[in-house]
């Protein structure tokens, strides 16, 4: 079955500090990788995806994450984390569905930066 | 700005009273998804649109029902809600024509509270 796992409820860093939330995904074929960031009562943002090519991708707000196929991992980076990076991020995989997409999300990763 | 829109943001409704959410959308994809979020958990697809090929979840419920008069907009009818059906619901757009990027695109969310 076609899955993604984020390890962790929740990670907690120091604003300012490098920060790191890990994914992990059991695809068949390539996969196609998004990481969406989501703030308290609203909807999912688009941060970055892996498709193809560089395995280190650069997303919106300085967020990067770097694809690695033999661990099969995606995890979200940021080299310097702020107070306002606090929220819930999800993982996703696209899968084929019918003659189209879907996306599977794993469980969401809560960020909490301290000041 | 292109954008996808969801109205009403907040909607309260009596158990057993139907309810529609509605979603627009100014982007023109062809494809739109409807998602139920429950507390902080991941988003979970109940069905999707390829323009007006409807294609359901196998776990979704037959009191959720969909429609789609154009390429716009979309609705999510909910029948008879229950107590468990109080949730965020997601509106998402994606396209498979020309700029397709994969990627898709959420509205802010209705709250669904069911008294």
């Amino acid at each position: 079955a076609q899955s993604v796992a984020q390890p962790e409820d929740q990670v907690n860093v120091a604003e300012g500090n490098p920060l790191t939330v890990k994914c992990t995904y059991s695809v068949s074929g390539n996969p196609y990788l998004f990481w969406y960031v989501q703030y308290p009562n609203r909807g999912l943002q688009f941060l970055l995806k892996y498709i193809t090519g560089d395995n280190l991708v650069k997303g919106s707000y300085g967020f990067e994450a770097e694809f690695n196929k033999s661990q099969t991992s995606f995890h979200l980076k940021k080299p310097s984390a702020l107070v306002s990076d606090s929220a819930l991020y999800f993982c996703a995989v696209r899968v084929f569905s019918g003659n189209t997409g879907k996306l599977i999300f794993g469980q969401g990763t809560t960020l909490q930066v301290k000041p | 700005d292109a954008m996808v829109i969801q109205n009403p943001r907040y909607q309260v409704t009596q158990f057993g009273k139907p309810v529609t959410l509605s979603c627009s959308q100014t982007l023109n994809h062809n494809v739109m998804y409807w998602y139920q979020q429950k507390s902080s958990q991941a988003p979970k697809l109940l069905f999707h649109y390829y323009d007006k090929d409807f294609n359901n979840e196998a776990d979704t419920p037959d009191n959720f029902q969909s429609r789609r008069p154009n390429t716009s907009f979309c609705f999510l009818d909910i029948r008879s809600p229950g107590l468990g059906d109080a949730a965020m619901y997601l509106c998402a757009t994606s396209t498979t024509g020309t700029g397709y990027t994969y990627e898709q695109y959420f509205g802010p969310g209705t709250r669904l509270t069911v008294t």
